[in-house]
């Protein structure tokens, strides 16, 4: 049973464009992660939210933690192609991480 | 510092042999877990060390699949009579459980084919 639904699967965009990425459960966690991923490596952690209603700024990239901390989203904003690659979800319950069905994202240039 | 390392990066095995995989964890991490991704979706748990012991297995998929842990440090993921389906991306990842994060530091993988 997947827990963490990813929207969309998959996502190809051209440069300069914005986007937004959705995690979502009908679970509570205590935190939740968000990492990229690229072709032959391990996923690398962007941000990790802990409160609910909590809002991260990274650069371009905007991480929400719903109310409940049961859903979280990705936005992008002027995505460049080095943007590109699987976005991931991850949601802590204890010591256990569950991982999201994963975003593909493509920025074209 | 160094980071999670896992060696080999690439396996190629005969269906019915059987397989050791190895995650050398960063230094003082004393939880160490292990995922099987395939076809580059998300992650899917296997099993978690908390030092040399594992309170949870729940995610291996069969009793052919086994890991263990020495010196709360390296670890190895032991598959026995691999399966096609066995192939995949098998990651190892590790953090120290400090604070309320829960950070997890991840190797690049060994991608295991089962021909």
């Amino acid at each position: 049973t997947q827990l963490l639904e990813q929207s969309p699967q998959f996502l190809s965009i051209q440069e300069g464009e914005n986007l937004t990425v959705y995690c979502n459960s009908s679970s509570v966690f205590s935190s939740l992660q968000w990492y990229r991923q690229e072709p032959g490596e391990g996923p690398v952690l962007l941000v990790t939210v802990v409160t609910g209603g909590e809002v991260k700024k990274l650069k371009r990239l905007t991480f929400q933690f719903g109310d409940a901390r049961k859903d979280s989203s990705l936005h992008i904003t002027a995505a460049q192609p080095g943007d590109t690659g699987l976005y991931l979800c991850a949601g802590a319950r204890a010591y256990k991480y569950i991982f999201g069905t994963g975003t593909r994202l493509k920025v074209l240039a | 510092g160094a980071g999670v390392s896992q060696s080999p990066s690439n396996k190629v095995t005969e269906k019915g042999k059987d397989v050791e995989l190895r995650c050398d964890p960063i230094s003082g991490h004393t939880a160490l877990y292990w995922y099987r991704q395939s076809l580059g979706q998300g992650l899917e748990f296997l099993i978690y060390f908390q030092g040399n012991s594992a309170p949870d297995k729940s995610g291996l998929p069969s009793d052919r699949f086994s890991a263990e842990r020495t010196g709360g440090s390296v670890s190895t993921l032991t598959i026995q009579r691999t399966q096609q389906e066995d192939s995949a991306v098998y990651l190892c990842a590790s953090n120290s459980i400090g604070g309320t994060s829960y950070e997890q530091y991840f190797g690049p993988g060994t991608r295991l084919t089962v021909t």
